[in-house]
Formats: structure tokens, C-alpha cells, sequence
């Protein structure tokens, strides 16, 4: 049973684009969370989606938006990257209600 | 907001050494995560806590809910190497919820062989 995936491994940036991370949740899960964990920091909540919708945000920026799919699959959109969005991008997924929460082994973006 | 706070924000300990590493919170406790992570990888679930005075263990982890200090305790019994890694402790916004969690900002710990 494949665990949350998400792509790329790594990424790197320049001020200015847009980036586009990618998650594939746990099979069986269908609601989606993202995080921002900056060097020596907790994860910050960005926000969740269920039934392809967003439920709960975070106090991000709306340069950060995302989108979840049928499948379940989830992207996060960051756009005018700043030097101050590099950072260790986690996607959390669970099922329903269930309180057990799993997340991927996370995306390092680095803008320059 | 809630903030948790963790203690030690790191730990070194010699290989069979027992440890505890405390989180508190600024606000009433629903709920506690404990996760692991590696250095730059994503997070592994431990065990959450539900109610006060709530104490699960995975092998030789144990975690317990302290309500009424707004505190939660993790204690790793005979250290191994593999038990090397960043703790982080996560709350839920209300009772029985998984939704936005909260992070503390991790203990590191190192357990020297």
C-alpha cells in the first residue's frame, strides 16, 4: 500500500515564476492538507481540500492557491515566488473524519 | 492563536539512556500528535492523543496527555540509534478534529552509540 507521494523531490526557482508541487494522497483518503516547514521550524498549515474543494486555509497569502482532482490527487500553486517561500512543502492526507493523519516525504523548494 | 512550545529544543544522549521531551500549549489541549521526522523528510505519525490523562506507547515510545497542565509528554525507554530525529508535537483546532494542525518547532534529539 503506497504511502502520500509527492513531486517533485526537489525544485529550484527564481524569484518571480510560478511553481506547481504535486501529491498523491494515501489510497483510501480523500481529504488533503498542505504545509510550509521552513529550516528548524514546525510545519505551517497552508490549507486543505475535500471533495475537490478548499475547506480550511491557513494565514497564507493568495499567491498560494491549490486544487484537488477526482482521484483525490491535490497540487499546490505558489506564485511570485519570494526568496522567503523556500522552504520543505508537505502534503498531509486521512481519510474522512479519521483522526490518523499521514504525510509524504515533502517537496524542497529553493527560489533564488 | 495556539503556540506550542517544546522542550529541550535539542537532546544528546548515549545509546540506552531513557529521554522525555515535553510539549505545552498556550491554549486548552483537543487533542496531541506526535510525529518523527528525519532531516528534511516528511513527517512520521507516532500516536495522537485523545483525552486527559491519555497514555499510548509504541514500542519502546510512550506518549501521555497531561489536560489540566496543557501538556503532553513523550518518553523513549533504552534509546537506540534509530530513535535519532526531530520530535514535533501537533494540536487539533477542537476536540476530535484532524483538521489544521499546530506545530511546536521540534526537538531535535542525537542518541551517540
Amino acid at each position: 500500500d503506497a504511502g502520500v507521494t509527492q513531486s517533485p523531490t526537489h525544485l529550484i526557482k527564481t524569484r518571480g515564476q510560478q511553481v506547481t508541487l504535486r501529491c498523491s494522497p494515501k489510497s483510501g483518503h480523500d481529504t488533503v492538507s498542505w504545509y510550509q516547514q521552513a529550516l528548524g521550524q514546525g510545519p505551517q498549515f497552508i490549507f486543505q481540500y475535500y471533495e475537490e474543494e478548499e475547506r480550511q486555509r491557513g494565514n497564507f497569502p493568495d499567491r498560494f492557491s491549490g486544487h484537488q482532482f477526482p482521484n483525490y490527487s491535490s497540487e499546490l500553486n505558489v506564485n511570485a515566488l519570494l526568496l522567503g517561500d523556500s522552504a520543505l512543502y508537505l502534503c498531509a492526507s486521512r481519510r474522512g473524519s479519521s483522526y490518523e493523519q499521514y504525510f509524504g516525504p515533502g517537496t524542497r523548494l529553493t527560489v533564488t | 492563536s495556539q503556540e506550542l512550545e517544546q522542550s529541550p529544543q535539542s537532546l544528546i544522549v548515549q545509546e540506552g539512556k531513557n529521554l522525555t521531551i515535553n510539549c505545552t500549549s498556550s491554549k486548552t489541549l483537543y487533542g496531541l500528535y506526535w510525529y518523527k521526522q528525519k532531516y528534511g523528510e516528511g513527517l512520521i505519525f507516532l500516536m495522537m492523543l485523545q483525552k486527559g490523562g491519555e497514555e499510548k506507547s509504541h514500542e519502546k515510545i510512550t506518549a501521555k496527555l497531561d489536560e489540566k497542565k496543557q501538556q503532553s509528554s513523550l518518553h523513549i525507554t533504552a534509546s537506540q540509534p534509530s530513535h535519532a530525529g526531530i520530535y514535533l508535537c501537533g494540536a487539533p483546532p477542537f476536540s476530535g478534529s484532524a483538521r489544521q494542525l499546530t506545530f511546536g518547532s521540534g526537538t531535535q534529539l542525537t542518541v551517540l552509540p
